[in-house]
């Protein structure tokens, strides 16, 4: 949706690099959330966001809201195969309405 | 388990057909979506329902129609005037709409394809 951008579109990795992909927001976001897609398959709900700076952790996988809460940022520490999938960030601006970023590709080379 | 169940996993359709993509819910949630992923574009929402007997229409509800009947079933019929169908197909819900602080469950998807 042209409400979040998501940068890159896709990315190749070196397994035991670090990574971060972008979220933009248009306008600023009540809550923003992460998914994880493996190839073919449903989404898989990793973390959210809702406080201006907030910031997250599961595992390897540190997700940050800024303070305006307009841009979160996904950040993996020492890549794994199993990283690999499509990260989608998702928001809501109201009770109604809710849209995701176009994903990011992620590939893990061992 | 609680979960959400999608079927069939593969599903093709021919030209002029219509096809019903079945979600169904055991996670007691009041609200159910419906979204079709394209390569590079992400989700789009198609329809989306807050309670039982009441559905609205979200970004790309053109050539679909949904029912919702019981609570824990939101089947999808993409119908002939979808003029491209072939996509990947989501569902998901949630506790409400205002449960979206909560994050939605999805299911696995449905590939429906046109031959």
């Amino acid at each position: 949706s042209q409400e979040l951008e998501q940068s890159p579109q896709s990315l190749i990795v070196q397994e035991g690099k670090n990574l971060t992909i972008n979220c933009t927001s248009s306008k600023t976001l009540y809550g923003l959330y992460w998914y994880k897609q493996k190839y073919g398959e449903g989404l898989i709900f990793l973390m959210m966001l809702q406080k201006g700076g907030e910031e997250k952790s599961h595992e390897k996988i540190t997700a940050k809201l800024d303070e305006k809460k307009q841009q979160s940022s996904l950040h993996i520490t020492a890549s794994q195969p199993s990283h690999a999938g499509i990260y989608l960030c998702g928001a809501h601006y109201n009770f109604n309405k809710f849209y995701f970023g176009s994903g990011t590709k992620l590939n893990v080379k061992p | 388990d609680g979960g959400i169940t999608q079927s069939p996993k593969y599903l093709f359709r021919k030209e002029g057909q219509n096809v019903t993509l079945s979600c169904e819910q055991n996670l007691n949630h009041d609200a159910m979506y419906w979204y079709r992923q394209d390569p590079g574009q992400g989700l789009r929402l198609i329809y989306y329902s807050q309670i039982v007997n009441d559905f609205q229409k979200g970004d790309i509800a053109e050539g679909y129609s949904v029912s919702r009947e019981k609570k824990e079933s939101f089947p999808l019929t993409v119908t002939s005037a979808q003029k491209n169908p072939t996509a990947f197909y989501l569902c998901a819900s949630s506790p409400g709409l205002q449960g979206t602080l909560y994050g939605y469950t999805f299911g696995s998807g449905t590939r429906l394809t046109v031959v």
